[in-house]
């Protein structure tokens, strides 16, 4: 079945770095492509997404764009925040498997420091 | 506008009790999506509903397991007889319309169930 792989975490960076994070997947169909955000404390928010191949998603400073290629999903931003401090997670929707439902990967934690 | 909202944040059964965890979507949204999360782990897709029914259920164990959203009131995920290893985080999530190649779920906050 389908599945999305993302590298571990924790990632910890000083603020004003360079962030990717890595995304990977692999599916039987066409999948649209997501990358959600889950602040402390509360539920996830969706950050960004791309539906087809090449498409670049963005969003708060952040983005990644959809190589079929590599079958990747790659998270960046060109200078974190201490702001930025959450768990990021990317997750896939198969029309060709589970009906569109949402297959996650175990997500990243990402933390800034000052 | 309120977002998607879940209670209780924390629940605390022993082993045996039953678990009830509510969810009520966002106004307007009549599908809902219930997620368990193990430690360390994705969250892991368990049921789809919409309102009376239930759409999809491959997700969720056949037994303990339970899922409705009444026509009125918040939706249900209820799980009977707890055992340590239904500890987890589970997320709810409404949608406006159901999955689709754009389908954005809006998720609640969670609730963080532990079994002792």
């Amino acid at each position: 079945g389908d599945s999305v792989t993302q590298m571990e975490g924790p990632v910890t960076l000083s603020e004003e770095a360079f962030l990717t994070i890595n995304c990977t997947y692999t599916a039987t169909g066409y999948p649209s492509l997501f990358w959600y955000v889950q602040y402390p404390g509360e539920g996830l928010q969706l950050l960004l997404k791309a539906t087809k191949a090449d498409d670049k998603g963005s969003n708060k400073g952040f983005e990644a764009t959809y190589r079929k290629e590599t079958t990747s999903f790659h998270l960046e931003k060109g200078s974190v925040q201490v702001s930025d401090s959450a768990v990021y997670f990317c997750a896939l929707s198969d029309p060709e498997d589970s009906n569109y439902q949402l297959i996650w990967g175990a997500g990243t934690k990402l933390i800034i420091k000052p | 506008n309120a977002g998607v909202m879940q209670n209780p944040r924390h629940l605390v059964r022993r082993r045996g009790q039953e678990a009830r965890l509510r969810c009520s979507p966002m106004k307007g949204h009549s599908h809902v999506y219930w997620y368990r999360q193990l430690p360390e782990e994705g969250l892991k897709f368990m049921v789809y509903l919409q309102k009376e029914n239930i759409i999809d259920e491959s997700g969720m164990p056949k037994e303990r397991f339970s899922a409705e959203f009444p026509k009125e009131g918040p939706s249900i995920l209820r799980i009977q007889q707890v055992v340590r290893g239904d500890s987890a985080a589970y997320f709810c999530a409404s949608s406006p319309s159901g999955p689709g190649p754009y389908n954005e779920q809006f998720f609640g906050p969670g609730t963080r169930l532990t079994v002792l």
